[in-house]
């Protein structure tokens, strides 16, 4: 069964502190879609990354950064010298792309992760 | 270009009425996704809508119903309200369906309370 776990329910840092945000999935996939959405107190979900089952490849943007690992099923997010708008709630999901006939296709959501960030 | 647009924002219900939320996707974008959101169960897909037709159901009952216009534009109702229906109702709108691999981007959200 899809599952996506976010075990860490609140984060509190000051701020120019790193942070990372653990993300650890399963799924009986091949290829899946992993996602990172964050939801500022606005509301608003704000889409962060996409990355694929076959792209393990690290990627950084600015002070963000992503760390996928197949071996341990894990797509953990670092925000690096965080900043007080930084303060959210990070989500991670995951989405099979096998389409198997019955099976409606969705995004599987973790419970969130919310990052308070002091100044 | 203008975002994902919802109405109304903040809605209060009584129990047993229904309710009629409406969502606007992004110019271009086909794909409209719903999604409830609670304290306690998280963020839930109710289902995707993409040129009219659903494509994708998540496990949640016939009172949850949706449809899309030719515009895109799409509405969910639900019927018979109950306390345990007080969410944030999220709409998302992406390029194509299947949800798969495809980022979606999401409108401010209703607030719904039924008292």
């Amino acid at each position: 069964a899809q599952k996506v776990t976010q075990a860490q329910t609140e984060i509190s840092v000051v701020e120019k502190e790193d942070v990372t945000l653990d993300c650890v999935y399963e799924t009986r996939d091949t290829t899946y879609y992993l996602f990172w959405y964050k939801q500022p107190p606005s509301g608003e979900l704000v889409f962060l990354i996409r990355r694929n089952s076959f792209d393990e490849q690290n990627e950084i943007s600015g002070r963000y950064s992503w760390n996928f690992q197949k071996s341990t099923s894990s797509f953990n997010f670092t925000i690096t010298a965080s900043q007080v708008v930084d303060s959210a709630v990070y989500f991670c999901a995951l989405s099979e792309a096998t389409f198997r006939a019955g099976n409606n296709r969705k995004l599987i959501w973790g419970l969130g992760t919310s990052l308070a960030v002091n100044p | 270009k203008a975002g994902v647009t919802q109405t109304p924002r903040y809605l209060i219900k009584t129990r047993g009425q229904q309710v009629t939320l409406s969502c606007s996707p992004i110019s271009g974008h086909r794909s409209v996704s719903w999604y409830q959101q609670t304290p306690g169960q998280g963020l839930q897909f109710l289902f995707e809508y993409f040129s009219e037709t659903q494509r994708n159901k998540g496990n949640f009952p016939g009172r949850f119903s949706g449809r899309q216009f030719s515009n895109s534009r799409s509405e969910m109702n639900v019927s018979t309200l109950e306390l345990g229906d007080s969410a944030l109702y999220l709409c998302a709108s992406s390029l194509a369906s299947g949800l798969s691999s495809y980022e979606q981007y999401f409108g401010p959200g209703t607030r719904l309370t039924v008292t």
